[in-house]
């Protein structure tokens, strides 16, 4: 069972460009999420979904954008690199139905914008 | 809108010794989840223990216990016989069973780094 599966580990982009940060989730959950790891500030989140054809934004969305197609799938697009959007990023899933179901998460993406 | 904190920013513990980790939480909902999840180097998040608020009860899995005050909104986490593997840092994060615009939200604290000696 593969869980999450974020795809890169590591990217380097140059300020201005694009790129879209892909993952998976192979354990049919209907929420799921996209978070950035800054020093001293935890994680916070970017965008959600709560199925798919619904999205909507967390605290911090501003320069990012998601859409969810399939149940699987929530890729987020970096529209316009900025060195604030250098981060650590995770992707993370869980059910819908029974709160206490914990958020799984990917291993992460190491993004650094130059 | 929730908020948590975690107001010690590292935490150091012998091998085999106990230590606790403090995290409160403001929120105005009665009904929600609490979770504790660890952060090893890897960056690989693990999830250690979860309390739901209706719950008395404080939860426990095997080392770690938590110490959860509902009316004073606190939520620690108590790890015992600490272990090397133990070292990480830890993030107290809080999920509404709201709807609206907290729906599966989940807030994180901004983290404790503990270390454990040998």
């Amino acid at each position: 069972n593969a869980g999450v599966t974020q795809t890169p580990k590591f990217q380097v982009l140059k300020t201005g460009q694009s790129m879209t940060l892909q993952c998976a989730q192979d354990m049919n959950h209907e929420y799921m999420s996209w978070y950035r790891q800054d020093p001293g500030m935890g994680l916070r989140l970017i965008h959600y979904s709560v199925g798919a054809g619904i999205t909507d934004q967390g605290e911090v969305p501003n320069g990012y954008n998601v859409s969810r197609s399939t149940t699987e799938d929530f890729p987020l697009r970096l529209l316009s690199a900025a060195p604030s959007q250098t981060s650590v990023y995770f992707c993370a899933s869980s059910y819908l139905q029974g709160w206490n179901s914990p958020l799984h998460f990917g291993n992460g993406t190491r993004l650094t914008v130059t | 809108a929730q908020t948590v904190t975690q107001s010690q920013p590292e935490m150091s513990v012998q091998e085999a010794e106990t230590v606790t980790l403090s995290c409160t939480y403001d929120t105005s909902e009665s009904d929600y989840y609490l979770f504790w999840y660890k952060q090893p180097p890897s960056r690989q998040m693990i999830l250690v223990i979860r309390q739901e608020a209706y719950k008395q009860q404080n939860a426990t899995e095997n080392r770690f216990s938590v110490n959860f005050q509902k009316a004073a909104k606190s939520f620690s986490l108590k790890i015992s016989d600490s272990q090397l593997g133990d070292a990480a840092m830890y993030f107290c994060a809080y999920r509404s069973r709201a709807g609206g615009t907290s729906y599966g939200k989940l807030t994180f604290g901004q983290g404790t780094i503990l270390t454990v000696h040998p």
